[in-house]
């Protein structure tokens, strides 16, 4: 079983351009997530669905925007970028929000640079 | 005060060494705690949730500590293989939003 899945494993991107990163989970997963993480700052949410066809915004959810077309797919833009957005984002997926011990699993994550 | 705090360390053990984290947090209405081990440079993954009466699994003991809000990770006989940093994480109750703790980054010397 895959898993998680994210696309591209890395990229170097200018700034101003789009992009979107890709994430697909094979596991029925109802709840998906995106993150960023930067050095000290641990992972902040940025975007969250809790089941396809609803999105809601995280933590740092500015200059991102996701969709949720199906259960397993859950595409990240920028549509602008920014340096600021240089990270590694991971992708999570959980069985579903609302129930408490609903462990999350991750996505080998996209290192983003923003030059 | 941060929602949940841990030591970023490092610890610097040796092998066979048992070491013990602690992670604390703020919410007391939380009850789900999980803690997470990410290797440098990719994605965390679930070491283990820790539940009320806490639990073990293998060389790990995770234990839960509701009036001083703290939970642990003690980790027994450490291996070169345990070197990584821990995350802890909190999930807030009934809502999609899990708190990450920044972690505690734990090297196991040879």
């Amino acid at each position: 079983t895959a898993g998680i899945t994210q696309a591209p494993t890395s990229q170097i991107l200018a700034a101003g351009r789009s992009m979107t990163l890709r994430c697909t989970q094979d596991m029925r997963h109802n709840a998906m997530y995106w993150y960023r993480q930067d050095l000290g700052l641990g992972l902040r949410l940025i975007h969250y669905s809790n089941t396809a066809g609803t999105t809601g915004k995280g933590e740092v959810p500015d200059g991102y925007s996701v969709s949720r077309a199906n259960t397993d797919d859950f595409p990240l833009t920028l549509a602008s970028a920014v340096p600021s957005q240089t990270s590694v984002y991971f992708c999570a997926s959980s069985v579903g929000q609302g129930a408490d011990y609903n462990e999350q699993f991750f996505g080998p994550g996209t290192r983003l640079t923003v030059l | 005060r941060k929602e949940v705090e841990q030591d970023p360390g490092p610890f610097n053990v040796p092998e066979g060494a048992t070491v013990a984290f602690n992670c604390t947090y703020s919410n007391s209405a939380s009850q789900s705690f999980f803690w997470y081990r990410q290797d440098c440079r990719k994605e965390p993954k679930l070491l283990m949730s820790v539940y009320s009466s806490g639990n073990e699994d293998g060389r790990f003991t995770a234990q839960l500590n509701r009036a001083s809000q703290y939970i642990s990770l003690l980790i027994r006989d450490s291996k070169l293989s345990d070197s990584a940093t821990y995350l802890c994480v909190v999930k807030r109750p009934g809502t999609y939003k899990y708190i990450f703790g920044t972690g505690t980054r734990l090297k196991v010397l040879a």
